[in-house]
């Protein structure tokens, strides 16, 4: 069974500050761990993905996260807040066999402050 | 760049009624998803489909859900008798292959409100 956590349901930053965004997941396999955005009025689109290999991976608009198993976590950061990513984050594990349905968090809300 | 197409995006109908969720999937990919989301609470997996069949379910897809891909085309999830716990944002996904990771593509959801 998976399970992921998000820690805070809103986080504030102003803009130009550092994003962290907390998930932390639980897998009795080996994880794949997704970050997915949702802008208003869209759908969820891909930050990012963890398979395997390399535990720092980079995804779009300069987010990045990192896998730690000893810490079972994989916390979403960007160095330096924009208006425009402010949305809705959803963090995201699968199993990688099967047909690999996705089990989300909860979901935190990013808000950007000028 | 090809998307996940999801009709209508509003959906309001009476309770006991019939509704008919209507998706687009990338024409290429293979396996299919609906997730929904109740407002305020987390994204849940509904059911997977590939191979013109039903590969995995949950606890919620009983036997009021069906889905089916009438056509080459469109992937369409049918609640038969709605409750007013249906009422919630319905999510189509499509994924490519079976290859590690392969990311699912959501389409922009539809929200049904049950009355």
């Amino acid at each position: 069974a998976q399970s992921v956590t998000q820690l805070g349901s809103h986080v504030s930053v102003s803009e130009g500050a550092l994003v962290l965004l907390r998930c932390n997941y639980s897998s009795s396999v080996p994880p794949y761990l997704f970050w997915y955005v949702q802008y208003p009025n869209q759908g969820l689109q891909l930050l990012l993905k963890y398979t395997t290999g390399a535990t720092l991976v980079k995804g779009i608009n300069g987010f990045e996260a990192e896998f730690k198993k000893s810490e079972t976590s994989f916390h979403l950061t960007k160095p330096s807040a924009h208006m425009s990513d402010a949305a809705e984050y959803f963090c995201a594990v699968s199993a990688g066999t099967g047909f690999q349905k996705l089990v989300f968090g909860t979901g935190t809300r990013l808000l950007v402050s000028p | 760049e090809p998307e996940v197409t999801q009709t209508p995006s509003h959906q309001v109908t009476q309770m006991g009624q019939e509704v008919i969720l209507r998706c687009v999937p990338i024409s290429n990919h293979l396996y299919f998803y609906w997730y929904r989301q109740i407002l305020g609470q987390k994204v849940e997996f509904l059911v997977s489909f590939y191979n013109n069949e039903i590969s995995e379910k949950s606890e919620i897809f009983d036997d009021q859900f069906s889905v089916e891909r009438p056509d080459g085309s469109n992937f369409t999830l049918k609640i038969r008798s709605t409750k007013l716990e249906d009422s919630a944002m319905y999510f189509c996904a499509s994924r490519k292959e079976g290859g590690a990771g392969n990311i699912q593509y959501f389409g922009a959801g539809t929200r049904l409100s049950v009355l």
